[in-house]
């Protein structure tokens, strides 16, 4: 069981926009930055959005995040083929003393 | 080029141990904290133990507490993760991964392409 919640699946056609949510709680995402991480099969893990909703550099700007109270959402717009991978949430826990990860929501191009 | 390269993945028994390696390059290693992360066959990401640039702070997670140590070499720019009494549940892909502005409840903006860890008899 994860500390931080989200589908377990999202689905969207080409040009599509997708959002995946993330729900926490007061000790995680209520206190500490959202992040996400985007898994292509056999790859390693990618930073998609760090601080909530900034973008590191090479990444495009059709990925947005948001942040409210102790929910956080990635928003993907334009949807393309390549965009299907995992997509897992993080965040840092002040409980736990260490960083949480989402159970990770496997999106799916049709 | 900002670079992480894991190594000392291997088959181990049940019980056994394992030091695995995360070389750094392209960056100033000393200023960063750093973590390891790990992801079994088809489960989701799960991070594992965490450690301040300098070393002085480290954090682990519930699961592997008092069986595994993070540490550092500045002057080697390289990450270790010391596993003992290693159990099946252990056995998962490795990543070190990098912060991107230092601190240790930063995000990781770089990854290493991992080291297999296999715990079985």
């Amino acid at each position: 069981q994860s500390v931080l919640t989200q589908p377990p699946s999202a689905s969207g056609t080409p040009g599509q926009r997708v959002t995946i949510s993330c729900s926490g709680s007061s000790s995680n995402i209520g206190s500490n930055a959202i992040n996400w991480y985007q898994l292509l099969p056999g790859t390693a893990p990618k930073l998609l959005i760090y601080s909530n909703n900034q973008r590191p550099s090479g990444v495009p700007d059709r990925f947005s995040g948001s942040k409210s109270g102790t929910s956080a959402s990635l928003a993907i717009s334009g949807l393309q083929s390549e965009d299907e991978a995992d997509y897992y949430c993080a965040t840092w826990d002040d409980s736990l003393n260490g960083w949480v990860f989402g159970g990770g929501t496997k999106l799916t191009v049709l | 080029e900002v670079q992480l390269l894991e190594s000392g993945g291997g088959l181990v028994q049940p019980g056994g141990s394992l030091r695995l390696s995360c070389a750094a390059s392209g960056f100033t290693f000393s200023s960063y904290a750093m973590s390891w992360v790990r992801r079994a066959p088809g489960k989701r990401l799960e991070w594992v133990s965490g450690i301040s640039g300098s070393g002085s702070s480290t954090y682990y997670a519930d699961s592997v507490k008092g069986r595994f140590t993070i540490s550092r070499d500045n002057s080697k720019n390289t990450l270790y993760l010391q596993m003992n009494s290693l159990r099946a549940e252990d056995t998962a892909v490795y990543y070190c991964a990098k912060t991107v502005r230092g601190w240790t409840t930063d995000a990781f903006d770089i990854w290493g392409q991992g080291t297999m860890v296999t715990v079985s008899s």
